[in-house]
């Protein structure tokens, strides 16, 4: 099973729309939890962090859920420059080493 | 305040030639790591250092990749003899502290092998 799952899409949302996805993750240890943005044939950048609370950074909505073990981001208003891949990121413990495991990301296209 | 840094951008070698990638940190971060991704798979972790040490290597594919971080600062990452699987983008990653605030990664080294 992968450590982080998330459906690629593509997701074609009209300019304007909302746009919602998730990911789920396999390890109950995981500490600390991300999106992050990787934009074609560059760096993943942090979007933000994710909390158990829900958090949010103007037109971006992010949730944890711990019980079921997903993540969600919100999109609202999307704009034409949100066009990337989106990226779930788990902090997790292995064998008392903390690293990242990336989801395979949630390609969002924002059509005009 | 640089960035982390990666060179070179891009490098297409021959099979079973050898490569070196490179990583210049954040100034003053002690932790480095490198992760690998490659075509159609999502982004896996290589190895971690904490300044000049390996702290955790067990993302490494196989003993024809060698990383090394001399006194503590830039990186460099040796793969010989390179194979056609290793293709794909290596990024490097710095933090002050350890992953559990998220971290800021290079552009990438996009390692073609023909």
């Amino acid at each position: 099973r992968k450590e982080v799952e998330q459906d690629p899409g593509p997701f074609n949302v009209p300019e304007g729309a909302t746009v919602a996805f998730n990911c789920t993750y396999s390890n109950s240890a995981s500490q600390s939890f991300f999106w992050y943005r990787q934009d074609c044939r560059k760096e993943p950048k942090l979007l933000m962090s994710v909390y158990s609370s829900g958090n949010e950074d103007g037109r971006f909505t992010a949730q944890l859920n711990r019980a079921s073990q997903y993540i969600s981001l919100l999109i609202r208003d999307s704009k034409l420059s949100d066009s990337a891949t989106y990226l779930c990121v788990v902090n997790a413990l292995y064998y008392g080493n903390n690293r990242l495991a990336f989801g395979k990301g949630n390609q969002v296209v924002v059509i005009p | 305040e640089a960035g982390v840094t990666q060179f070179p951008s891009h490098s297409v070698i021959e099979k079973g030639q050898t490569v070196t990638l490179r990583c210049d940190p954040i100034s003053g971060h002690d932790n480095l790591y490198w992760y690998r991704r490659v075509m159609g798979k999502e982004i896996k972790f290589l190895l971690h250092f904490v300044k000049e040490s390996k702290q955790d290597e067990s993302g490494m594919p196989n003993n024809r990749f060698l990383a090394e971080r001399t006194g503590g600062t830039y990186s460099t990452l040796k793969v010989q003899p390179a194979e056609l699987e290793d293709s794909g983008v290596y990024f490097c990653a710095s933090s002050q502290r350890d992953t559990f605030y998220g971290y800021t990664f290079g552009s990438g080294t996009r390692l073609t092998v023909v």
